[in-house]
C-alpha cells in the first residue's frame, strides 16, 4: 500500500523558516515526480512545487518562487520543502503528493506572531 | 496561471445524477488530456477519483465518470449517495513552468 507521511509543520513567526519532510513507502519513490500542494484554512487546493524523478527539474508556483526550495533524497525515500521568508498567507495544510495521484494526510503550517 | 473555474456548489437528491463543470483555457484543458478530479471529505486529504479525463483508479466507484469538451471538463456522479457529500476539485496539466493548476472547488450536497 502506498503511503506518504508528512512532518515538520508548526507555528512560526512571519519572516521565519520551516523545513517540511515527507517519507514515502509502498512504491518505487525514485521513479516518480513529487509535488507539494497546500490548502489554506477554508480555501481550495493550490499547487506549490514539483520535483522530477531523476533529473533535478523543479518548478514553483509564483506565490512561493524564490522563497521555497523543493528537494528529494531517493536513498531515503524522502521529499522536502524548505520554506523561508514565511508570510501569513503561507498558513495552510501542506500535502505531499506522488504524481498528484496519492496524497499524504498533510502537515499544518501556521505563520503568525 | 489562474485557477480553473468550477461552480461553488451543486446539490441533488439521493439516486439522482449531478454534473460538475471545470472550465479552463486552450492552454490547459483545451490542449492536454491530463485532467483529474479529486474528492475531499471534511478534515481529510484529497482522493483521486478520475485521471486523464475519463479513467478511474482501481477501487473508485463506477458512479463517477469524467468527460471533456473543448476547454471544459466535467465530472458526473450518478446514483447520488449521502457519502458523496464533500468538496470536489479538478486539476489540469498546463505544460508551462507552473505545470499544474487546480479548480476553485465545488461543494456537493445531497438533499
Amino acid at each position: 500500500e502506498e503511503q506518504l507521511v508528512e512532518s515538520g509543520g508548526g507555528l512560526v513567526q512571519p519572516g521565519g523558516s520551516l523545513r517540511l519532510s515527507c517519507v514515502a513507502s509502498g512504491f518505487s519513490f525514485s521513479t516518480y515526480g513529487m509535488n507539494w500542494v497546500r490548502q489554506a484554512p477554508g480555501k481550495g487546493l493550490e499547487w506549490v512545487s514539483y520535483i522530477g524523478s531523476y533529473r533535478p527539474t523543479t518548478f514553483y508556483a509564483d506565490s512561493v518562487k524564490g522563497r521555497f526550495t523543493i528537494s528529494r533524497d531517493n536513498a531515503k525515500n524522502s521529499l522536502f520543502l524548505q520554506m523561508n521568508s514565511l508570510r501569513a498567507e503561507d498558513t495552510a495544510i501542506y500535502y505531499c503528493a506522488k504524481d498528484l495521484s496519492s496524497w499524504g494526510q498533510g502537515t499544518v503550517v501556521t505563520v503568525s506572531s | 496561471q489562474s485557477a480553473l473555474t468550477q461552480p461553488a456548489s451543486v446539490s441533488g437528491s439521493p439516486g439522482q445524477s449531478i454534473t460538475i463543470s471545470c472550465t479552463g483555457t486552450y492552454s490547459d484543458i483545451g490542449t492536454y488530456n491530463s485532467v483529474s478530479w479529486y474528492q475531499q471529505h471534511p478534515g481529510k486529504a484529497p482522493k483521486l477519483i478520475i485521471y486523464d479525463v475519463t479513467n478511474r483508479p482501481s477501487g473508485v466507484s463506477n458512479r463517477f465518470s469524467g468527460s471533456k469538451s473543448g476547454n471544459t471538463a466535467s465530472l458526473t456522479i450518478s446514483g447520488l449517495q449521502a457519502d458523496d457529500e464533500g468538496d470536489f476539485y479538478c486539476s489540469s496539466y498546463t505544460g508551462t513552468d507552473t505545470p499544474y493548476v487546480f479548480g476553485t472547488g465545488t461543494t456537493v450536497t445531497v438533499l
